[in-house]
């Protein structure tokens, strides 16, 4: 099986950097994503890390470690419409399966 | 190019009662993935159709149950509604036939509600 943990949430203020970190359980999976969900929308697409390291992608990093079977979501800048919940994903050959969700609550 | 369309956006249902939720994929796209999603468990995967066929399903009971068409389209089943389905439904789409994903594109889901 696999699980995904994360923290359930996380403040920051606007201009800040925040950190959400991802921790995994996994036989195996082909990459690690991150979505982004504002209350009652869909989830969109944020970053997909196939191999260890660092992908940029304005604002938003995503960072993979396989031997540490961790990632992370790197968001700078802050701005008040990054209060969303944020999710780690597992590809394995067909489906993604989710972490719970990080809370992000950006304030003024 | 048009998103995941999914219908209905809203429902209510009694309990004991059937439904049917309805997602159309992007063009092109072959694979469908339907998640519940709810506040204490998150997003949890139901099944994933390919080319017509069920490829993968989750942990859920037999009372849920799903199709596609010859055109991607995608319909999920309820029988015998709970008060604990009551949840939002996201249906996914995503071009590769597998491992060769990178994104999956999601619709607003149906929020379903059973009383």
């Amino acid at each position: 099986g696999q699980s995904l943990e994360q923290p359930s949430e996380v403040t920051a203020v606007e201009g800040a950097i925040v950190q959400i970190n991802c921790t995994y359980q996994t036989s195996g999976f082909y990459g690690l994503s991150w979505y982004q969900q504002h209350d009652g929308g869909a989830p969109t697409f944020l970053s997909y890390n196939a191999l260890d390291g660092l992908e940029e992608t304005g604002r938003f990093s995503s960072f993979l470690s396989r031997s540490d079977s961790y990632g992370y979501l790197l968001l700078q800048e802050l701005q008040m419409k990054d209060s969303a919940s944020y999710f780690c994903a597992v590809w394995g050959y067909s489906t993604l399966t989710f972490g719970k969700g990080t809370m992000l609550l950006v304030s003024p | 190019k048009a998103g995941v369309t999914q219908t209905p956006r809203y429902l209510i249902k009694t309990r004991g009662q059937q439904v049917t939720l309805s997602c159309s994929p992007i063009s092109g796209h072959r694979s469908v993935s339907w998640y519940q999603q709810t506040p204490g468990q998150g997003l949890q995967f139901l099944f994933e159709y390919f080319s017509e066929t069920q490829r993968n399903k989750g942990n859920f009971p037999g009372r849920f149950s799903g199709r596609q068409f010859s055109n991607s389209r995608s319909e999920m089943n309820v029988s015998t509604l709970e008060l604990g389905d009551s949840a939002l439904y996201l249906c996914a789409s995503s071009s590769q036939g597998g491992g060769g994903n990178t994104e999956a594109f999601f619709g607003q889901g149906t929020r379903l509600t059973v009383v």
